[in-house]
């Protein structure tokens, strides 16, 4: 079972790059989340989606962007990578059913 | 605004004594509340859910209304408990989890 699979694992960006952390999940689950975690910050949510075709912004969307062309891919877009999106990112599914959420193992990205 | 906060970044306890990881919330209405758990190189995982009131791993958590609390506790620490723990719940009428900023726990042999 994969479950939620996120590539890239690490990355290494320049200042004003742009990049996709790509994810998927194979579980047919409705919601998909991508969240940030930052030292003593804990996971901040940067965009969520309920279903194919439809997104929203969490907490912290500024610098991204999200798709969901298909129940099973949510990607994240940085736009012009900055400093301050050095950062581990977890990708997450779940279904209404339980409320449980099925994390993928995060990716390290670094801008410098 | 609804939030989860949890006061403690570090805490270390000994073998075999008891563990409380403390979770406030603010919440109107009733909230559902999550704990989640941290292993090292390993992903995020459920650990217990306020609703189904089970025992993992010999944690439990009570949700207090009187004292908007979900803190989680075990009487005796192993030191496989070291983690990091996170309390989480949806924002009301969405399924946005909000999650606190960690507790770390550390059972020192």
């Amino acid at each position: 079972n994969a479950g939620v699979t996120q590539t890239p694992k690490f990355r290494i960006l320049k200042i004003g790059q742009s990049m996709t952390l790509q994810c998927t999940q194979d579980m047919n689950h409705n919601y998909m989340y991508w969240y940030r975690q930052d030292p003593g910050m804990g996971l901040k949510l940067i965009y969520y989606s309920v279903g194919a075709g439809i997104t929203d912004k969490g907490e912290v969307p500024n610098g991204y962007n999200v798709s969901r062309s298909t129940t099973e891919d949510f990607p994240l877009r940085l736009e012009l990578a900055a400093p301050s999106q050095t950062s581990v990112y977890f990708c997450a599914s779940g279904t209404s059913n339980t409320g449980e959420l099925f994390f993928g193992e995060g990716s390290r990205l670094t801008v410098l | 605004a609804q939030r989860v906060t949890q006061p403690e970044k570090l805490l270390s306890v000994f073998k075999g004594a008891p563990v409380e990881l403390k979770c406030n919330y603010s919440y109107s209405g009733s909230p559902e509340l999550f704990w989640y758990v941290q292993y090292s190189r390993q992903r995020l995982q459920l650990l217990l859910r306020h609703i189904s009131r089970e025992s993992i791993k010999g944690f439990t958590a009570d949700l207090n209304k009187g004292e908007t609390s979900f803190h989680l506790k075990k009487p005796f620490a192993q030191e496989e408990d070291s983690a990091m723990y996170y309390c989480a719940l949806p924002i009301s009428g969405t399924y946005k989890y909000i999650f606190g900023t960690g507790t770390r726990l550390k059972v020192l042999a």
